[in-house]
């Protein structure tokens, strides 16, 4: 079946620093892929996502490319903030539309002034 | 303000008692699911439903019961049948062919 797995934390890192947070994906077909930010106590929200082969999702200073070759979705941004410190959820879905989404299990990232 | 509306917050259960969970959105979405969070294991499915009067187990269902008799509505009952039912549990719903939107979540705790 279809799985997700992405970069083990916690991961911490200082203020600007370059982020990077891996994840694969196993799946048949063409899934559509998402990075979801969960914030402490509250429930996900959608960060960025990408349909098809070499899209790059971007939202708020992050980004991720689709490699079908690699089956890779990392995400990745060039300068974090304190307020970035949350958990990522790396997630795939058969087809982009009402299918489950099955997730990766998070990384906590912390980021320090 | 469109969202999706998630009560209680928090939600404590005696054993051997059954609880409902509540999950509202008015986004005119057709499709609604619920999800279990457990610390380091990121969500698991337990139902979802893609149109009114219809709905299909998820990857752990078993110990749960779901309805969904209106659109904006699709309630979780943890029954005493699910052994372990301490956890974080998250409401989404989506429109055909767009991400999921997810509510702020109930927080079950066993007393």
């Amino acid at each position: 079946g279809d799985s997700v797995t992405q970069m083990e934390g916690p991961v911490t890192l200082s203020e600007e620093a370059f982020l990077t947070i891996n994840c694969t994906y196993t799946a048949t077909g063409y899934p559509s892929l998402f990075w979801y930010v969960q914030y402490p106590g509250e429930g996900l929200q959608l960060l960025l996502k990408a349909t098809k082969a070499d899209d790059k999702g971007s939202n708020k200073g992050f980004e991720a490319t689709y490699r079908k070759e690699t089956t890779s979705f990392h995400l990745e941004k060039g300068s974090v903030q304190v307020s970035d410190s949350a958990v990522y959820f790396c997630a795939l879905s058969p087809n982009f539309g009402n299918e489950k989404l099955t997730f990766g299990t998070g990384t906590r990232l912390t980021i320090i002034p | 303000d469109g969202g999706i509306t998630q009560s209680p917050k928090y939600l404590f259960r005696k054993e051997g008692q059954n609880v409902t969970l509540s999950c509202e959105q008015n986004l005119n979405h057709d499709a609604m699911y619920w999800y279990r969070q457990d610390p380091g294991q990121g969500l698991r499915l337990i139902y979802y439903s893609q149109i009114v009067n219809d709905f299909q187990k998820g990857d752990i269902a078993e110990g749960y019961s779901v309805s969904r008799e209106k659109k904006e509505s699709f309630p979780l009952t943890v029954t005493s049948a699910q052994k372990n039912p301490t956890a974080f549990y998250l409401c989404a719903s989506s429109d055909y062919n767009q991400p999921q939107h997810f509510g702020d979540g109930t927080r079950l705790s066993i007393l």
